[in-house]
């Protein structure tokens, strides 16, 4: 799986959109971006994930480069229960399944 | 959605004694479970990878002969710490892998166990 580079924190005003952005730049051509959110002392929760294209659930709006070697994570009204490690992995191919994490984003939401 | 189940939520054990956390996946078979071991304030890190009706693969650095996996059926795989030490204590996550191709959502994380050996 391809490596992932996420800045270590970031705050958000409650109400405010937050961009979280991650650097996939090694991403292989059958790797999607996945996005799972970690509350503490739980397991990975699924946000979104995409290939190349940008795709929006009722959580989140995902934003994919045309080269896919970043992509950023966008929750439009980020409220105080969005604070949580973010993690961005790649995964896809020959390894489908098994996810490598990194060291992901803490965001902290703040009224 | 998918859902998968860790048992128990936590466990107190004493050191020297074996501790046996199941991870099933409630309403979806899978042929591919994965179990995560995550220390405080550190990311998630792979262990293995269990193979229903094969032989787990363990990463690198993981001993097979302390952290045994057995995934007897499509929707149970169970991790068992043998010998367990304090330094063993952690948050361990599974995850499940629903059947299909590669791509899309189909990996679902447990809600974790914490395991404190006293």
């Amino acid at each position: 799986d391809a490596k992932t580079t996420q800045p270590p924190s970031m705050d958000c005003a409650e109400g405010r959109a937050a961009n979280l952005p991650c650097n996939h730049s090694t991403i292989s051509g059958n790797e999607y971006v996945y996005w799972y959110r970690q509350i503490h002392s739980q397991g990975p929760q699924y946000i979104i994930h995409g290939l190349k294209n940008n795709e929006t659930n009722e959580m989140a709006s995902l934003i994919i480069t045309e080269d896919r070697k970043s992509s950023t994570l966008i929750l439009p009204h980020a409220t105080l229960r969005d604070t949580a490690v973010y993690y961005c992995i790649v995964r896809g191919g020959t390894n489908a399944g098994k996810s490598t994490f990194g060291d992901g984003t803490t965001l902290t939401v703040k009224p | 959605g998918a859902v998968v189940s860790q048992h128990p939520s936590w466990v107190i054990c004493k050191s020297g004694t074996s501790v046996k956390i199941e991870c099933r996946s409630l309403d979806f078979q899978a042929t591919t479970m994965f179990w995560y071991r995550q220390f405080p304030k550190q990311s998630l890190m792979l262990m293995a990878t269990s193979n229903e009706g094969s032989k787990a693969t363990y990463e690198q650095g993981v001993e097979k002969d302390k952290f045994l996996i057995n995934h007897a059926s499509l929707t149970l795989s169970t991790l068992t710490v043998t010998s367990a030490h304090p330094e063993d204590s952690s948050f361990y996550i599974c995850s499940a892998r629903r059947g299909g191709g590669p791509a899309g959502n189909t990996i679902y994380f447990g809600e974790g166990s914490w395991l404190t050996v006293v």
